[in-house]
Order: structure tokens, then sequence, then C-alpha cells
């Protein structure tokens, strides 16, 4: 069974830190992963995933088949990163399959 | 374009009675999924409608049904309503494995 565990249900960094959202999942085969951000009062949009390897607002993300991670990654956070982060797995025709997601605060 | 669009917002029901959520796709798009994601939880998959079949389906009982129309739009119908489906359900349509675009949901509580 495929399954996507986020260890840290909340991560609170001051502004200008780096941050890092964890993520790993359980699946034997080759997964597409990805990372799903909800902004405050806005719907779930997909962020980035792991194929295209793009960097977008900033957030990079390297899938590690050794580690089975796919971990989020910024060098400097900025408030408007204040969200919830989800990290999802699809197998293959499959339907997404979340973690339960982390909640970045960024402080000033 | 509106994007993936749901009704109602919100929904209070009676434990025991039946409800209906409505989701319009994305322009384009073909297929629908829809989502439970209750409190502190992400979203876990119920099923997923294409050429107005339900082609997959998560771990949930029969009271959770759905439809999907000619025009792509689709409901989710559910049953007996329990406590326990107190949630934010949400829809996300995609054009055949593409990448999925999500609705605000419908917050239904059920007292």
């Amino acid at each position: 069974a495929q399954r996507v565990t986020q260890p840290e249900k909340l991560l609170s960094v001051f502004k200008g830190a780096p941050v890092e959202l964890k993520c790993n999942y359980s699946y034997s085969g080759s997964p597409e992963l990805f990372w799903y951000v909800q902004y405050s009062r806005q719907r779930l949009q997909l962020l980035l995933r792991h194929i295209s390897r793009e960097s977008i607002k900033g957030f990079t993300a390297d899938l590690n088949k050794g580690e089975t991670s796919f971990h989020l990654k910024k060098p400097f956070a900025q408030e408007e990163d204040s969200a919830m982060y989800y990290c999802a797995l699809r197998a293959g025709n499959t339907p997404l399959v979340f973690g339960k997601g982390t909640r970045l605060s960024v402080i000033a | 374009d509106a994007g993936v669009t749901q009704s109602p917002t919100h929904l209070i029901k009676t434990r025991g009675q039946q409800v209906t959520l409505r989701c319009s796709p994305k322009s384009g798009h073909d297929t629908v999924s829809w989502y439970q994601q209750a409190l502190g939880q992400g979203p876990q998959f119920i099923f997923q409608y294409y050429e107005e079949e339900e082609r997959q389906r998560g771990n949930f009982p029969d009271r959770f049904s759905g439809h999907q129309f000619p025009n792509y739009s689709s409901e989710l119908n559910v049953n007996a309503l329990l406590l326990g489906d107190s949630a934010l359900y949400l829809c996300a349509s995609s054009l055949r494995g593409s990448e999925a675009f999500f609705g605000q949901g419908t917050r239904l509580t059920v007292v």
C-alpha cells in the first residue's frame, strides 16, 4: 500500500531562515511525488512535482529513492510562505495519496 | 475560466439524513475526483469519475455514491449521515492523468 508521512504537524521558522519540510513515502515502484500548498482561505494548489524539476516560489524538492524521501526546501523563508503544505504520491494511474500536512509558520 | 467550482460552500445536516454535493470541473477537464478531508488530516480519496462511470474507489462505504453527467460535472451523495462524516469535501478535476485542480470544498457538518 502507498503511504505518505509528514512527521511535522507544525514548523515555525524566522523570516530569512532556511526551511525544510519533510516527506517520506512507502511504495515499491517508481511513484510521482508532488507538493501541494494551501494558503489561508484559498484552495489547495499544486506547488511542484518531481518530474518537472522546477523551482517554484524559491522552493525545490528532490526525490531520493534510496531514502524514499521528497523533502521540500527553501533557502530563505518569507512571511508569505506561511501555509499548509501537503506531500502527495501517485503510482501509475492511481489517485493521489496525501500526507497529513505540515503547517509552516514564518515569523517576522 | 472559474476553475473548479463546488456547491454549496457550507452545509449542516442531521444524523441519518442524506446530502448531495456538486462539482463543476475546470473547462476542458473530463475527470473528476472526490476527496474527504477531516480536521487535521490530509485529503483522502473517495472515488473518481471518467466518462460518466466510477473508475476508481477508495476505502469508503457504499453510503458514499456519485454520478458524473455528460457535461462532466459531478455529484457526491452520502446517505445515512454519521457524525464522523463531518469534513471538508474536495472535488478535483483533471484531463486524464494531468495535473489535478481542486475546488474550494464543501464544509459538511453533521449534528
